[in-house]
């Protein structure tokens, strides 16, 4: 069974930081290509970032609105995705969903708010 | 970046109705569209890749069509299981980008 589960939401102030986790199961996970997308309070699906396979030098890419402050990054080993987000901004809060594109997991809220 | 218009916003049916729903491409995509369904308090779920392909598990009244920049999902014979929001992407060039979503319930 083909598992993504997203940790590392919560409330954060803005200016500050948060690092999201995807741990994912049940497919060859060094063979992805790995996304994240978030949606907002008023359901507006956005693409976030991708990261590519080892076999495609790890490429990453970035929706212009997170580009310079949120990295993608992943650890074939422990079969994860990460996104760091720096410098926070009240619109970046959304529900984050880690995605194989066929595959989604159950999204983690995160809440930008002083 | 590419605009995905969809329409309709809104879509009241009843149960076995026929109905469609449309993303209009501002560039060329190829086939590179695809569409989810997304119910309350869930993920978004897969439901036709490639633009025409049916996604593992998916019930056969589910159906995508394409005619130039128009990309169509279409229910065939509506099920009060089908209520829920769909999502058009475009997975072409990045930034991906996604229609606004269409909601469709019971008239």
């Amino acid at each position: 069974e083909v598992q993504l589960v997203e940790t590392g939401g919560g409330l954060v102030q803005p200016g500050k930081s948060l690092k999201l986790t995807c741990a994912t199961s049940g497919f060859t996970f060094s063979n992805a290509w790995m996304h994240w997308v978030r949606q907002s309070p008023e359901k507006q699906l956005e693409w976030v970032a991708q990261i590519k396979a080892k076999s495609n030098n790890y490429a990453t890419y970035y929706a212009e609105s997170v580009k310079g402050r949120f990295t993608i990054s992943r650890d074939d080993s422990k079969s994860s995705v990460y996104l760091q987000m720096n410098s926070l901004k009240e619109e970046d809060t959304a529900i984050y969903y880690c995605t194989q594109s066929s595959y989604w997991g159950q999204g983690v809220m995160v809440t930008v708010s002083s | 970046d590419i605009q995905m218009t969809q329409s309709p916003s809104s879509l009241p049916a009843s149960l076995g109705d026929r109905v469609t729903i449309t993303c209009r491409a501002s560039q060329d995509i190829g086939n590179y569209l695809r569409w989810f369904q997304q119910k309350p308090g869930k993920s978004p779920r897969l439901m036709i890749y490639g633009a025409t392909n049916l996604a593992n598990g998916v019930p056969s009244r589910f159906s995508g069509s394409r005619s130039g920049s128009d990309y169509s999902l279409t229910i065939n014979s509506l099920e009060s299981e089908d209520m829920a929001i769909y999502y058009c992407l475009q997975h072409n060039e990045y930034p991906y980008t996604f229609g606004a979503g269409t909601k469709l319930e019971l008239k």
